[in-house]
């Protein structure tokens, strides 16, 4: 089991360009979340997957942020056009249907717009 | 979900018990209790989880008080390994997904 894989685990970018973020979830789950990361505050959720569906996805900042999942085993978090107030590092994460089901991380991707 | 207050940091001498307290005095009865960590660079890490039960696994210990309004993360034999920030959770566990809410945790610090 290779766990969660995200991709690319650095990216720099200037304000305005397009940025995508890759997650491979580990196989056989069905839920998959994307979080964001930043030193004032915290771990955030911004949406989350089940079967491929997104649930909710009341956490996404502005319309500038859209994910997809167009198959179980691939999502993209899509931020277009970025500012230096989306630089954080943003985490994406699968877990299994049932009780207590716990959720596995990948390492995450540490984005910079400057 | 209910609210979780934890020490914002600890130290722990390396061999010794590490004990991470979680306070969740409005805790419902179907919320459970959810510790995770996380290690420098890397993303969170699971480690156990509980109900109204104490619990153990190969990683830690977990003991929920009578009242469950609050409970401790028991590392028995901390290493500098276990340097991290550790994350007391309450949620409901149900078939509609475990998305989780993160508060600030507490940073151990693991000493030689």
């Amino acid at each position: 089991d290779a766990g969660v894989i995200q991709s690319p685990r650095h990216e720099v970018t200037e304000m305005g360009q397009e940025v995508t973020l890759r997650c491979k979830p580990i196989s056989g789950h069905d839920y998959l979340f994307w979080y964001r990361q930043t030193m004032m505050r915290g771990l955030e959720l911004l949406i989350y997957f089940n079967n491929n569906v997104p649930i909710d996805d009341s956490g996404m900042p502005e319309d500038r942020f859209s994910a997809k999942m167009p198959n179980a085993s691939f999502s993209t978090l899509k931020i277009q056009p970025s500012e230096p107030r989306d630089s954080a590092v943003y985490f994406c994460a699968s877990s299994l249907t049932g009780l207590g089901s716990p959720l596995h991380f990948g390492n995450g991707t540490r984005l910079t717009v400057t | 979900d209910a609210k979780t207050t934890q020490p914002t940091s600890m130290d722990c001498a390396e061999g010794r018990a590490a004990n991470l307290p979680c306070n969740h005095s409005t805790i419902s009865g179907n919320e459970y209790v959810y510790w995770y960590r996380q290690i420098h660079s890397q993303g969170p890490q699971y480690i156990i989880h509980g109900l109204k039960n104490n619990e153990t696994n190969e990683m830690a210990s977990l003991i929920i008080t009578e009242d469950r309004k609050s409970s401790t993360l028991i590392l028995p034999h901390a290493t500098l390994r276990d340097t991290a920030v550790y994350y007391c959770i309450v949620r409901v566990a149900n078939n509609a997904g475990n998305m989780l809410t993160f508060g600030g945790g507490t940073r151990l610090m693991v000493k030689p």
